[in-house]
């Protein structure tokens, strides 16, 4: 069974820094990478979807990579803004119909 | 495009009693998910609809769950003899199967069991 890990749980960064965030999976054997933001109390919100095939995708300040063989991605926020805080969800769609999330990484800009 | 719409957003029962979530998917989306997360955790996983057909049950889904998708289109949840442990925020996604795999969700339902 695929399992999705996300380092780490929790960041604090100062407003303006650029920051990473890690996904990491077990089973190389996937569809699609999709990374998510959730508000407090909100559903996910679609941020980024990087395909098997692909390596990287980009959106305004947001650029997500997959290494598919060794079963990492990274999210890469540029100059983080306070209405970044939220907490960011990668998950990972298997070859059949099965998502597979981790637990999430707690993001806090500080003004 | 409207997005995906989940009712109520907020549900406090007492224990024992039955409730009933919606979901409505964003037109067009063939597959359905319901999701459950409680808090710190990522969504897990319950059921999944392709059109109006029931494709996969969670095997740690007790018997009190049950899903319906009747025509394919609208989705309810309903927890029977509710207990304590399944408070927690139920989630609904869609998808277009034959597009790019992409999964929207719906803003949850949240369920206090008291």
């Amino acid at each position: 069974k695929q399992e999705v890990t996300q380092i780490p749980a929790a960041l604090s960064v100062p407003e303006g820094e650029n920051l990473v965030l890690n996904c990491s999976f077990t089973d190389s054997a996937i569809y699609n990478l999709q990374w998510f933001r959730q508000d407090p109390g909100k559903g996910l919100t679609s941020l980024l979807l990087i395909q098997s095939s692909q390596r990287e995708q980009t959106s305004g300040r947001l650029n997500a990579s997959l290494d598919k063989s060794s079963g990492r991605s990274t999210l890469y926020i540029a100059a983080s803004q306070p209405g970044d805080s939220a907490t960011y969800l990668c998950a990972v769609r298997d070859t059949g119909n099965q998502f597979y999330f981790g637990t999430g990484t707690s993001l806090t800009v500080i003004p | 495009d409207t997005g995906v719409s989940q009712d109520p957003r907020h549900k406090i029962t007492k224990r024992g009693q039955n409730v009933t979530f919606r979901c409505d998917p964003i037109s067009e989306h063939n597959r359905l998910y319901w999701y459950r997360q409680t808090l710190g955790q990522g969504p897990e996983f319950l059921t999944y609809f392709q059109n109006e057909a029931q494709l996969e049950k969670s095997r740690l889904l007790s018997d009190r769950f049950s899903a319906e998708r009747p025509k394919g289109s609208f989705s309810t949840l309903e927890i029977q003899r509710t207990e304590q442990g399944d408070s927690a925020m139920y989630l609904c996604a869609s998808m277009y199967s034959g597009g790019l795999g992409e999964l929207f969700f719906g803003e949850g339902s949240r369920l206090t069991v008291l």
